[in-house]
C-alpha cells in the first residue's frame, strides 16, 4: 500500500525552464510534507518542506505547492538548472515518514 | 556541525551471513531512523529510536533489528542474508518531535553474494 505516490518515473527539462516535479497522497493525516534530492551514491539531502497550515512555500528556486482537497503536492524549480539533475524524493510525515519512490530529473542544456 | 556519519560505506556479505551497521547522528539529536533504498522501491522505512526506545516500525521481517545506545548512537543488524537484502541503507537523525526535519546519512552499500 504506497500512501505517497510519485507517478512520474522521470523527468526531462531544458535549461532555464521551470522543472514541476508531483506528489500525491492517500494518508490525509499527513500534516508535515518535505522534498529531499539525492545524487547517485550519496544519501538524500533536505530541499524544502511545507506544513498542512500553509499552501505554499518557497526558497529561492524552489516552490512547494500543497492542495489537501487533492492530497497532492509539487516542486517547482524555476529556472532549472543543470546541476539540479538527481532524483527528487517527496515524503509525507505522520507518526513516521513515509517516502515516494522518487522522479529522476534531468536538465539539459 | 558534523552530519551523520554511517559506517561502514561499502560491504559485501554471503548469504545466510548476519551483518551490523552502525549510525551516528547528529550532535544534539535523539531520533534515528532506519531506512532502506533498492531500484524501484524508493526509501522504505525500516524503524526509528528515540531515546533508545523503538518508537516505530516499517514491514519487515524478524530478521531486521536495531538498537540506540545512550549517546544516541544506533546500529542495525540484518541477520540470515538473503539476496534480496541487496540494497543501500540509510540512517536519518532528527530532533525527534513531529515535523522535524530528518537529514540523511551517506549510506551504506550492502551487497549480498
Amino acid at each position: 500500500d504506497q500512501q505517497v505516490k510519485q507517478n512520474s518515473p522521470s523527468l526531462s527539462v531544458q535549461e532555464g525552464r521551470i522543472s514541476i516535479l508531483n506528489c500525491d497522497y492517500t494518508n490525509s493525516m499527513f500534516d508535515y510534507f518535505l522534498w529531499y534530492k539525492k545524487y547517485p551514491a550519496e544519501g538524500p539531502t533536505f530541499l524544502i518542506s511545507i506544513s498542512s497550515i500553509k499552501d505554499k512555500n518557497e526558497d529561492g528556486r524552489f516552490t512547494v505547492f500543497l492542495n489537501k482537497s487533492a492530497k497532492h503536492l509539487s516542486l517547482h524549480i524555476v529556472p532549472s538548472q543543470p546541476g539540479d539533475s538527481a532524483v527528487y524524493f517527496c515524503a509525507a510525515s505522520g507518526d513516521k515518514l513515509i517516502f515516494g519512490t522518487g522522479t529522476r530529473l534531468q536538465v539539459f542544456p | 556541525k558534523a552530519g551523520v556519519t554511517q559506517t561502514p560505506r561499502y560491504l559485501i556479505k554471503t548469504r545466510g551471513q548476519q551483518v551490523t551497521l552502525s549510525c551516528s547522528p547528529i550532535s544534539g539529536h535523539r531520533s534515528v531512523s532506519w531506512y532502506q533504498q533498492t531500484p524501484g522501491q524508493g526509501l522504505q522505512f525500516l524503524f526509528e529510536y528515540f531515546s533508545e526506545t523503538q518508537r516505530n516500525k516499517g514491514n519487515f521481517p524478524g530478521r531486521f533489528s536495531g538498537r540506540q545506545f545512550s549517546n544516541s548512537r544506533s546500529e542495525m543488524n540484518v541477520s540470515t542474508l538473503e539476496l534480496g537484502d541487496s540494497a543501500l541503507y540509510l540512517c536519518a537523525s532528527s530532533l525527534g518531535d513531529n515535523g522535524n526535519t530528518i537529514y540523511f546519512g551517506e549510506g551504506s552499500w550492502l551487497t549480498v553474494v
